[in-house]
């Protein structure tokens, strides 16, 4: 079984600032298949990178994905209000089993 | 577009079971592209996949939930249901019902709102 660990656990940043939050497999896995969502409190989660580096629709450009092995990053180069949120990897496996991180809260500083 | 919306009792007496069911709008259930899944968040904790089926009936579980639960597929009502046996306190959790674009983005892309079941005496 493969355990995502995200990283930190909180990020304390301003606005206008970039937020870079990471998310380590416990072994190689395929970037075809790690992606990246957003939850904003009350809200359910909302796609935001999908394999790995691709941008989903109606995604702002400052959202953007990197990495492949174990070691990958959710980047947000300057952030706005509405970024402050809880952030969570995905990622699937050959055996057919889904496997999120346990999250990384950005909030405000 | 696509809509998903969970609904089901949102209060369950531990030891029973927990039924939701998921209905599809702006597209078909059927439709060879997708999966639909199930994931659940307790309060104040992170996301967890419970399990997904497609529509031919073919269903994948969480191993640490496996023996307890089920989903099924109504292709005549656009709807998926997932049933939890034997429910606990910890079983209490905001539900999410999900698409999952196994051939294209290849994940979990469209949500519902989700719907907190609380398991409680």
């Amino acid at each position: 079984e493969i355990v995502l660990t995200q990283s930190p656990g909180t990020l304390s940043l301003s606005a206008g600032e970039r937020a870079t939050l990471s998310c380590r497999a416990s072994q190689s896995i395929s970037s075809s298949y790690l992606a990246w969502y957003q939850q904003r409190p009350g809200q359910a989660p909302r796609l935001l990178i999908y394999g790995a580096f691709n941008t989903a629709t109606g995604i702002p450009d400052r959202f953007s994905g990197s990495g492949s092995g174990t070691d990958f990053t959710l980047s947000i180069s300057r952030l706005e209000p509405e970024d402050f949120a809880e952030y969570y990897c995905l990622l699937f496996s050959s055996s057919h089993t889904w496997t999120f991180g346990q999250g990384t809260k950005v909030d405000i500083k | 577009q696509l809509q998903l919306q969970e609904s089901g009792p949102g209060l369950v007496k531990p030891s029973e079971t927990l039924s939701l069911t998921c209905t599809v709008s702006g597209g078909s259930i059927s439709s060879s592209r997708y999966y639909w899944g199930w994931i659940r968040q307790p309060p104040g904790k992170g996301l967890e996949w419970v399990g997904d089926i497609y529509y031919t009936g073919s269903t994948y579980f969480n191993p640490s939930l496996k023996s307890r639960v089920s989903i099924s597929v109504d292709i005549s009502k656009n709807q998926f249901s997932l049933e939890v046996t034997s429910v606990t306190a910890a079983d209490t959790a905001v539900y999410y019902c999900a698409r999952l674009d196994y051939y294209g983005v290849r994940t979990f892309d469209y949500w519902g709102r989700g719907t907190l079941v609380t398991v409680a005496s």
